[in-house]
């Protein structure tokens, strides 16, 4: 079975352009997150999908920032337009129900990189 | 402020000696704890979690972690490290909702 995956690894963009990462959960997963992680910080909470429902958003830092999650499938994560401070990498992880013992499944993440 | 602190940044350690990896929490009650190791170049792979039960916890590649509710910690210890141990590890609780909180990670570094 195939894991979380995200589109790019790695990317590289100047302030003020897009970007637009990728996340395809595990075939089945309801529950679809997103994390960042600030160089040398904690890894922070963006928000939880369920199916194609944003269930929390609260850890969204601006409206620069916007997840879909089409047809409850994969989800994409746009930035724009980026800024330096949002250079991290962005942790995807799926899970399967909606209870408090489920495991968070993560992808590799995609280091951005904003100049 | 609910919070999760992992007090080591950087620890290094001789291949073959023991390790134990420090995590305490800050919640109103005991949270769902998790130990995540991320490998250069891999994702975030769960080691051990603990719901409740028996407080001392097995996870994979010979890891365990006990929960000490008196100290609010949920520290991680392995008897005798190898060299491919070396990798971050992060320390995660979760409380009523879905999302977790991450501590700042722990680099653990192998020297032979």
């Amino acid at each position: 079975e195939a894991g979380v995956t995200q589109f790019p690894s790695h990317s590289v963009i100047e302030k003020g352009q897009t970007v637009t990462l990728r996340c395809d959960p595990i075939s089945g997963h309801d529950n679809l997150y997103w994390y960042r992680r600030v160089m040398g910080k904690e890894i922070k909470f963006l928000l939880h999908f369920v199916k194609e429902s944003k269930q929390d958003e609260s850890g969204m830092p601006n409206n620069r920032f916007l997840a879909e999650r089409t047809g409850g499938t994969y989800s994409t994560l746009k930035v724009q337009p980026a800024e330096l401070e949002d250079s991290g990498v962005y942790f995807c992880a799926s899970s399967q129900a909606s209870i408090s013992t489920d495991t968070q499944y993560f992808g590799p993440g995609t280091r951005l990189t904003v100049l | 402020a609910q919070s999760v602190t992992q007090p080591d940044i950087h620890i290094t350690v001789s291949e073959g000696a023991s390790l134990e990896l420090r995590c305490n929490y800050s919640y109103g009650a005991t949270p769902y704890l998790f130990w995540y190791v991320q490998s250069p170049g891999q994702g975030l792979q769960l080691l051990l979690k603990y719901f409740s039960g028996d407080t001392l916890v097995q996870g994979i590649k010979g890891f365990e972690a006990e929960f000490k509710r008196s100290q609010s910690s949920f520290n991680l210890r392995k008897p005798s490290v190898h060299w491919s141990d070396a990798a971050e590890y992060f320390c995660a609780v979760r409380f009523g909702n879905e999302k977790l909180t991450f501590g700042t990670g722990t680099r653990l570094t192998i020297i032979p």
